[in-house]
């Protein structure tokens, strides 16, 4: 079974520090791992995902996310953040049925 | 072009009313996911259509939940006699399904039900 782990739900940094959400997966099969913004009032959009073809990903927005097999980890990094940034922010694994895992969400404060 | 649509916006209905959630998928996608986000049990996992087959419904709650989908394109999900515990945000997503597991999938806006 597949499953992910976002520790902190809710996280706060100052405009232009680092940006670090944690996320950890269990997966009996090659996980692909997903990371998707949330705005308020808004659906979820994808940020990058992982498809084992690099362990590196590049997103929208200036996010990255590596993938760790040897940690069982997909962490969400973003070098300097901006207000714009405040969100709640999921992490998933695709089942194999297709389906999306959810992680139970971090919520993100930017302050000024 | 055009994203995901979902109707109603809102919906305020009583206990023990019936339901209809509409989503309107991305033009060609044959995959479709229906999930629902609620303060209590985060985002899970309703159903799922390709085409217009459900081989995976393994997360409709209750029998007084139920989806079709017509045509390939439009899905309606139903709440039977509704509860309060129904009360929620559904969302629902299309994916093109070209590479199963790694497709992304794009996510309406949702509808927030409210059961009073």
């Amino acid at each position: 079974a597949q499953s992910v782990t976002q520790l902190g739900s809710h996280v706060s940094v100052s405009e232009g520090a680092l940006v670090l959400l944690r996320c950890n997966y269990s997966s009996s099969v090659p996980p692909y791992l997903f990371w998707y913004v949330q705005y308020p009032n808004q659906g979820l959009q994808l940020l990058l995902k992982y498809t084992s073809a690099a362990t590196l990903v590049k997103g929208i927005n200036g996010f990255e996310a590596e993938f760790k097999k040897s940690e069982t980890s997909f962490h969400l990094t973003k070098p300097s953040a901006h207000m714009s940034d405040a969100a709640e922010y999921f992490c998933a694994v695709s089942d194999l049925t297709d389906k999306l895992i959810f992680g139970t969400g971090t919520r993100l404060q930017v302050f000024p | 072009g055009a994203g995901v649509s979902q109707s109603p916006s809102n919906k305020v209905t009583e206990k023990g009313k019936d339901v209809e959630l509409r989503c309107d998928p991305i033009s060609g996608h044959t995959a479709l996911y229906w999930y629902r986000q609620s303060l209590g049990q985060g985002l899970e996992f309703l159903i799922y259509f390709q085409g217009n087959s459900a081989p995976d419904k393994s997360g409709l709650p209750s029998d007084r939940f139920s989806a079709e989908r017509t045509g390939g394109s439009v899905s309606t999900l139903t709440i039977q006699r509704t509860q309060q515990e129904d009360s929620a945000v559904y969302l629902c997503a299309s994916s093109p399904r070209t590479s199963g597991r790694t497709d992304t999938q794009y996510f309406g806006p949702g509808t927030r039900l409210t059961v009073l």
